[in-house]
């Protein structure tokens, strides 16, 4: 299997300021015949599903704001908050879907410092 | 707008099967592939396996000789079945729809595995 490993593990940052969350993969996700990394992030609140942000590692879901952003090649991906706001308190979770079985990271939790 | 839910017992009794429904509205699951993953605090999100809509399957090989996926068109659901449950099964199951990415996920159901 594939593992992803983000880091921080948490992180608290003041209302306005930039996140940034890191994923490791464990192996290439790179699909050579659509030049796509196979990488994806969600936003997941308590007591609610994951929510889809980004997929193949830079290309915003529908209706998310454009403050979230997604950047990577190779085996290093991002998740870049430019100007947190007070709902974007949450879990966030990488996952690639490259490879069976598909695989998440262990989460970072974004907290209002 | 799309939306999955999903149904089926909370309570199981372990060494006994689990099963789950899951309704999709405001699509065709004459469409794309459709999946479960589970969380637990112990194992975090695990993708368990999709069936796509021509009826091929895959599944977690950690969890392959347990689970089967299936579909029912003509209810615009499909459902999973996991034999043989112990306690480490228990966790919140989600349906989810996977087109370019996981985009829709049901609201989730908890699962309690009790003797």
């Amino acid at each position: 299997d594939i593992v992803m490993t983000q880091s921080p593990d948490s992180l608290a940052v003041s209302l306005g300021e930039r996140v940034t969350i890191n994923c490791k993969s464990s192996q290439n996700v790179l699909y050579s015949s659509n030049n796509q990394h196979y990488v994806a992030w969600f936003q997941q609140k308590p007591r609610q599903p994951p929510k889809l942000l980004i997929y193949w590692a830079s290309i915003r879901a529908s209706a998310v704001p454009d403050r979230f952003s997604g950047s990577g090649s190779g085996t290093d991906f991002t998740l870049t908050i430019s100007s947190l706001q007070a709902e974007d308190v949450a879990v966030y979770y990488c996952q690639q879907y490259y490879s069976t079985p598909p695989t998440f990271g262990q989460g970072t939790r974004v907290e209002i410092k | 707008q799309v939306q999955l839910q999903e149904s089926g017992p909370g309570l199981v009794k372990p060494s006994e099967t689990l099963s789950l429904t899951c309704t999709v509205s405001g699509d065709s699951i004459n469409n794309y592939y459709w999946s479960w993953i589970r969380q637990s605090p112990e194992k975090g999100l695990e993708w368990i396996g999709y069936i796509h809509y021509t009826g091929n399957t895959n599944y977690n090989p950690s969890l392959k000789s347990r689970v089967t996926i299936s579909l029912d068109t003509s209810k615009n659901q499909f459902s999973l079945k996991l034999i043989s449950v112990t306690a480490a099964d228990a966790a919140v199951y989600y349906c989810a729809r996977a087109t370019t990415a996981y985009d829709y996920w049901g609201q989730g159901t908890l699962v309690t595995v009790y003797s």
